[in-house]
């Protein structure tokens, strides 16, 4: 089992510019998480999935952040016009029932 | 609402001794509740979580949680400790309505003085 992937692990861009962020689940699991870590405003959760299907994203940036969920194999995250607040490192999370198992991180720096 | 503490952002101990990091949480129904570690550079991986049943869970890397209601208090214990265990520890909470969701604690730095 690889676990969790998530690429690209590390990623930079211009202010302005438009990331995409990919993550894969551990197979057979139902349910995909984004989370935000930074130093000053630690875990912040962002969206989930279940079966596919947008659950709650009562964490997203109005403006600019997007996330999908295609197939059951991989999600994205979205993020429109990068501004230098959006730096942080972006942890996918994939689960069955309850327990949460984290990626590496997408570590994105917006220059 | 649903909320968690780790009131203790640092804490400092010296291989051998036991440890024992503070959760508390808020919330109005029967929570899940679990303990992450990362490690420098790292991401999170699953320690223990308390769902039902037996009020002191074990898990991995021999590390033990105690589920009190009374003061709703979930802290994560350890003895002895290793400098090995030097790590950000995070507590987090799930409804168990069936929304998976967590909210998780600010964390606590952890440092084992060899």
């Amino acid at each position: 089992n690889a676990g969790v992937i998530q690429t690209p692990r590390h990623k930079v861009t211009g202010k302005g510019q438009e990331a995409t962020l990919w993550c894969e689940p551990i197979s057979g699991h139902s349910a995909v998480f984004w989370y935000r870590q930074t130093i000053v405003q630690g875990l912040e959760f962002l969206t989930y999935f279940r079966n596919q299907a947008p659950i709650d994203d009562s964490g997203m940036p109005k403006e600019r952040f997007s996330a999908q969920m295609p197939n059951q194999s991989h999600s994205t995250l979205k993020i429109q016009s990068t501004q230098p607040q959006d730096s942080a490192v972006y942890l996918c999370a994939s689960s069955l029932l309850d327990t949460q198992y984290f990626g590496p991180g997408t570590r994105l720096l917006v220059l | 609402a649903q909320s968690v503490d780790q009131p203790d952002a640092h804490v400092t101990l010296s291989e051998g001794a036991s440890l024992e990091l503070r959760c508390s949480y808020s919330y109005s129904a029967a929570p899940y509740l679990f303990w992450y570690v990362q490690y420098p550079g790292q991401s999170l991986q699953f320690l223990l979580k308390y769902i039902t049943g037996d009020t002191v869970v074990k898990g991995t890397k021999g590390f033990e949680a105690e589920f009190r209601k009374s003061n709703s208090s979930f802290n994560l214990k350890k003895s002895p400790a290793h400098w090995s265990d030097s790590a950000k520890y995070f507590c987090a909470l799930e409804g168990g309505t069936g929304n998976y969701k967590y909210v998780f604690g600010a964390g606590t730095r952890l440092k084992v003085i060899a």
